[in-house]
């Protein structure tokens, strides 16, 4: 199983940027998939999630201003951002979710900086 | 600021034992199953525990978890350099219905 993270880079407030995650060893579509990010001297934020069902949720603090999808035919995994705030400066990890008895992920990215500033 | 509560550092000597705890509520820890992850930077995070103390294989059994009421603990023995790192324990919260994180601990190994 590997995750591999790109798109991340500099932008604007206000601007927008689309992360995606390129997923090998599964198909994304057999589990579920989340982005959880790490901004600067903080720690992990669950920020949005993809159900095997096609089910989607999202942190209040980007409902409305991101966007999560997956492409099953590229095994790929998307987080579109939009309205970005200098606060949703962080590192974006894609990970694997998992459930035995509760949840849990199994499998992460070495994630992909975004930086919001002008 | 984080929903689960760790220390913010924890340090021991090399070969020593050191626990890391993890706080949260009955909305998430209480009535939840708790993960812990190891996260070096720039790399990806490694899960270590799940279940409360379930390993996956390639984990060493230095590492153990356990969960007694909102609280949970996790333990590394045998502390060695490569352990340096930071560790984040996570519990899905029934309330908010997403996964909850600590804010990391720091560990040192003197």
């Amino acid at each position: 199983v590997q995750l591999v993270e790109s798109g991340g880079g500099l932008v604007q407030p206000g601007g927008s940027l689309r992360l995606s995650c390129a997923a090998s060893g599964f198909t994304v579509n057999t589990n579920y998939m989340v982005w959880v990010r790490q901004g600067p001297g903080k720690g992990l934020e669950w920020v949005s999630v993809i159900y095997a069902s096609g089910s989607i949720n999202y942190a209040e603090s980007v409902k409305d201003r991101f966007t999560i999808s997956r492409d099953i035919s590229k095994n790929m995994v998307y987080l579109e951002m939009n309205s970005l705030r200098a606060e949703d400066t962080a590192v974006y990890y894609c990970a694997r979710g998992n459930w035995n008895y509760g949840y849990y992920f199994d499998y992460w990215g070495q994630g992909t900086l975004v930086t919001v500033s002008s | 600021q984080s929903v689960l509560t760790q220390p913010p550092s924890v340090s021991a000597a090399p070969g020593q034992k050191v626990t890391i705890s993890c706080s949260g509520t009955s909305s998430n820890i209480g009535n939840n199953y708790v993960s812990w992850y190891q996260h070096l930077p720039g790399t990806a995070p490694k899960l270590l525990i799940y279940d409360n103390n379930e390993r996956p294989s390639g984990i060493p059994d230095r590492f153990s978890g356990s969960k007694s009421g909102t609280s949970a603990t996790l333990g590394i023995t045998g502390l060695e350099s490569g352990d340096e790192a930071n560790y984040y324990c996570g519990a899905w919260d029934t309330s908010l219905t997403f996964m909850v994180f600590g804010g990391g601990t720091d560990l040192t190994v003197l």
